[in-house]
């Protein structure tokens, strides 16, 4: 398995500000993926972040609202930009170590409130 | 099209009464079934995953099974502590996981 972590673990931002989530996991891996999860509602992948290449988006999600780095085997970060209620939600950020075939491990979550 | 359904939606039993979830899916090059366990307001659990149909898996109270079409996640004797909402997800083709909805699993002492 990974230990991945999450910063911040929650934030209360004003409408139409950015903010950016950062996820760091204590062992290299090959994939990370960044999720969405509503209240209630079960996760939506928004992009897979691939070291050395830019970010796969999921239909409905694009590169100028939820900018993706992935400068290393270990480090991503997740912006969201130009925050609007709609945005209030938790992230998670998710990896794929390889050793662990197609299982996925999962941070803590970012709870995000937009006002 | 890729597809996961859990049911029941929410299931409530007495502490030591047994039970099972449900998953079903429909994928097109199954690349495992997931089981995962998710407390509110923190990331999901892994908890199991299985290749094959046949394959049996356990932790616990816990054990999951895998059909050709459908995951069972069996509870036995619960305790409140395994209150939580439980997540199936199966991986495809694409390396993505497609999750289902869940079930929130309430145990009452």
């Amino acid at each position: 398995s990974a230990v991945i972590s999450q910063k911040p673990s929650r934030d209360i931002c004003q409408r139409g500000t950015s903010l950016t989530i950062q996820c760091q996991v204590d062992s290299q891996v090959t994939m990370m993926f960044w999720y969405r999860q509503q209240p209630g509602q079960s996760l939506t992948l928004i992009a897979t972040a691939n070291q050395g290449s830019e970010a796969t988006y999921e239909s409905g999600f694009v590169i100028d609202k939820f900018p993706i780095s992935r400068p290393n085997l270990t480090f991503s970060t997740l912006t969201v930009s130009n925050m609007s209620p709609e945005d209030s939600s938790i992230y998670l950020c998710g990896v794929r170590t390889g050793a662990a075939g197609d299982t996925q491990y999962f941070g803590p979550g970012t709870r995000l409130t937009v006002l | 099209e890729d597809q996961v359904t859990q049911s029941p939606e929410a299931l409530r039993l007495q502490e030591g009464e047994s039970s099972s979830l449900n998953c079903s899916y429909t994928v097109s090059g199954l690349r495992g079934l997931f089981w995962y366990r998710q407390d509110p307001g923190k990331g999901p659990e892994f908890l199991f995953t299985l290749y094959s149909a046949g394959e049996e898996k356990e932790k616990e109270r816990l054990k999951a099974t895998l059909t050709k079409k459908e995951s069972f996640l069996h509870i036995t004797a619960p305790k409140p502590e395994d209150s939580a909402t439980y997540l199936c997800a199966v991986g495809n083709s694409n390396y993505q996981l497609i999750w289902g909805a869940g079930t929130k699993l309430i145990i009452k002492p």
